[in-house]
């Protein structure tokens, strides 16, 4: 099946340094990459949707300039943290997915996640 | 109202039990559900998909009611091994082909 490959898994880093996020598609095209955000014991909280070759799509109270999405090619995809603090610790993952040729994207297309990383911020 | 709802439990069952878990949906133009399954701190992954007409999967029966707007999981003969927390998700929310995750409803299966 198709994998998407995260790095790094877990990331302690003291306030105010930026982190960065990769998202790779091992063996598909990733059209359009999701990132989301977990809390502890809360849902994934989408923070933006990005689309190979154009600028990330961010939900309503996501900072675009706190959080930096590249996706340059069709199989990598890049979250940076800038300056982060400690209420930025969270477990961040992606997931990829893929469109069907011609007609764009199936509704029923599946979403491939990444392993996710637990950013912790001292 | 939330997008898509779940009670987030836990629900604690003894092995062998058969449990339920419920998930409502606001936007009647959704188009496609997915039950995912999420251990602590890892990935979601896919548990399956659920169809109109219904769909079971070994010991999972998933169940799409969109009168009611509403998908069901039913869990029969509990593992230990089912324990996790199951997510809901639901696609094409008003013409839009993002995702949309529910919080997740905790299962512990208990000895």
């Amino acid at each position: 099946g198709a994998v998407v490959s995260q790095h790094p898994s877990r990331v302690i880093c003291k306030s105010g340094t930026s982190v960065k996020i990769e998202c790779r598609s091992l063996d598909f095209q990733a059209t359009t990459m999701f990132w989301y955000r977990q809390f502890p014991k809360q849902s994934l909280m989408l923070m933006a949707t990005s689309n190979e070759g154009s600028k990330a799509t961010y939900e309503q109270g996501v900072e675009k300039d706190k959080f930096l999405i590249n996706h340059a090619s069709l199989t990598l995809s890049t979250l940076t943290v800038t300056s982060a603090h400690p209420e930025d610790s969270s477990f961040y993952i992606c997931s990829a997915r893929t469109t069907t040729s011609g007609t764009g994207y199936s509704l029923n297309e599946k979403l491939f996640f990444g392993s996710g990383t637990q950013l912790s911020v001292l | 109202r939330k997008e898509v709802e779940q009670d987030p439990g836990p629900f604690n069952v003894p092995e062998g039990a058969t449990v339920a878990f419920n998930c409502t949906y606001s936007n009647s133009a959704s188009q496609s559900f997915f039950w995912y399954r999420q251990d602590c701190r890892k990935e979601p992954k896919l548990l399956m998909s659920v169809y109109s007409s219904g769909n079971e999967d070994g010991r999972f029966t998933a169940q799409l009611n969109r009168a009611s707007q509403y998908i069901s999981l039913l869990i029969r003969d509990s593992k230990l091994s089912d324990s996790a927390t199951y997510l809901c998700v639901v696609n094409g929310s008003g013409g839009s082909y993002i995702p949309t995750f529910g919080r997740g409803t905790s299962l512990i299966v208990h000895p």
